[in-house]
């Protein structure tokens, strides 16, 4: 089955820097690959996806890079504000197989 | 905007004892999904649902588990004799169709279970 890595575990960077997380994943038959956030107590949320057919996506300050050969995808976040602080997963999925596989997650912290 | 509800939010019971996880998905999704997150750790897959059966499962997902979409709205996952190890935080997500992709699956609140 997949196998979703992601890297760092913790990632704490000054307010306004960029923050970048990495996973890599194992099938390449893979094709979908969403981003959440998930705060305290709360439920995952979906920030930013893409799909196999596409390199990279962007909405506003957030970014998702993908490489389909090397199997990996990256988050990329600017201009980061307090209220970025949050745990943050990948996962990845094929079609046919609908089970989302969930990286270990990032604790993203921004120090004033 | 439409949100997947669950209930209870928190659920104590004692080791051995029959629980059962309910959740609402949003009303015109046809895919449905349970979760678990154990403590700290990363969200992972239980089970999926559609078209009244289960389509996946994961190596989680034993005898022990099993899910039912007993009338229109509700989409419940029942754990027949629960094991300490079961403690976790269980959220039920689902999704639409969009024919020929893949679209987001929408995440419940979740309810906080404690084996005793």
């Amino acid at each position: 089955g997949e196998n979703v890595e992601q890297h760092p575990s913790t990632l704490s960077v000054q307010e306004g820097d960029s923050a970048v997380i990495k996973c890599t994943y194992s099938d390449s038959a893979s094709n979908y690959f969403p981003w959440y956030k998930q705060e305290l107590g709360k439920r995952p949320q979906l920030i930013i996806d893409i799909r196999s057919n596409v390199g990279e996506k962007k909405d506003q300050r957030i970014a998702v890079t993908l490489n389909k050969t090397a199997k990996h995808f990256s988050l990329h976040i600017t201009e980061t504000q307090p209220e970025d602080s949050a745990v943050y997963f990948c996962a990845a999925t094929k079609r046919g197989a609908d089970g989302l596989t969930f990286g270990k997650g990032t604790h993203l912290i921004i120090q004033p | 905007e439409p949100e997947v509800t669950q209930t209870p939010s928190h659920q104590v019971t004692q080791m051995g004892q029959e629980v059962i996880l309910r959740c609402v998905p949003i009303s015109n999704h046809l895919y449905f999904y349970w979760y678990r997150q154990i403590l700290g750790q990363k969200v992972e897959f239980l089970v999926s649902f559609y078209n009244n059966e289960i389509s996946e499962k994961s190596e989680i997902f034993d005898d022990q588990f099993s899910v039912e979409r007993p009338d229109g709205s509700n989409f419940t996952l029942k754990i027949r004799s629960t094991k300490l190890e079961d403690s976790a935080m269980y959220f039920c997500a689902s999704r639409g169709a969009l024919a020929g992709t893949y679209n987001e699956q929408f995440f419940g609140p979740g309810t906080r279970l404690t084996v005793l």
